[in-house]
């Protein structure tokens, strides 16, 4: 299993203004994921976040609205830039496989970072 | 592609009472399937999954669920449900081998009524 935590755990911003999540995991790990949870809603993934590459975005999100560091292997920072009331969520990271243990691998997750836009 | 329906948004049901959680999927390719829990102000967390053979898999918690292949259905059962069950519980879909992504139902949120 991975222990993994966010910070912050929770928000209030103002609109116009960036918030940076960080993740951090308690083992290496290859892959990362950023997921957004709408209120009364399902995950979305945003994001897979790989070390020494770029990461990938999902279709609907972007680059510049989310952008995504992966320094290490147990570290990784989302970005939500220019926020407005829609950005109102909870921000999940979730690792998998973090000891390469097996190729079906589980996911798991962050407490979550619950973000209110004014 | 895969798609998860989980067709119970709300199930109300009284502690020590048996409760099903009802998910369905589709997928044109072989797939493992989970349940996850989410309590609230929390992450989400495994309860189960099915990856291949015994069609019923027990989890944590006294949770188990059965794998129908000709249904597409994963539904998730507990025989006697406490207070500490209410939660959002959450069915998932990935095709099998390697990387793949993971497909989320909209989650079925469980009321334990003392």
């Amino acid at each position: 299993s991975a222990v993994i935590s966010q910070k912050p755990s929770r928000d209030i911003c103002q609109r116009g203004t960036s918030l940076t999540i960080q993740c951090q995991v308690d083992s290496q790990v290859t892959m990362m994921f950023w997921y957004r949870q709408q209120p009364g809603q399902s995950l979305t993934l945003i994001a897979t976040a790989n070390q020494g590459s770029e990461a990938t975005y999902e279709s609907g999100f972007v680059i510049d609205k989310f952008p995504i560091s992966r320094p290490n292997l147990t570290f990784s920072t989302l970005t939500v830039s220019n926020m407005s009331p829609e950005d109102s969520s909870i921000y999940l990271c979730s690792v998998e496989d973090p000891q390469g243990l097996s190729s079906y691998n589980e996911q798991f997750f962050g407490p979550g970072t619950r973000l209110t836009v004014l | 592609a895969q798609s998860v329906t989980q067709l119970d948004s709300q199930v109300p049901v009284f502690e020590e009472a048996p409760v099903e959680l009802r998910c369905n999927y589709s997928s044109s390719v072989s797939v493992y399937l989970f349940w996850y829990v989410q309590y609230p102000n929390q992450g989400l967390q495994l309860l189960l999954k099915y990856l291949s053979g015994s069609t019923l898999v027990k989890g944590i918690n006294g949770f188990e669920a059965e794998f129908n292949k000709s249904q597409t259905s994963f539904h998730l059962r507990k025989p006697s449900v406490h207070i500490s069950d209410t939660a959002e519980y959450f069915c998932a879909v990935r095709p099998s081998g390697g990387y793949q992504k993971v497909t989320f139902g909209t989650g079925t949120k469980l009321q334990v009524i003392p």
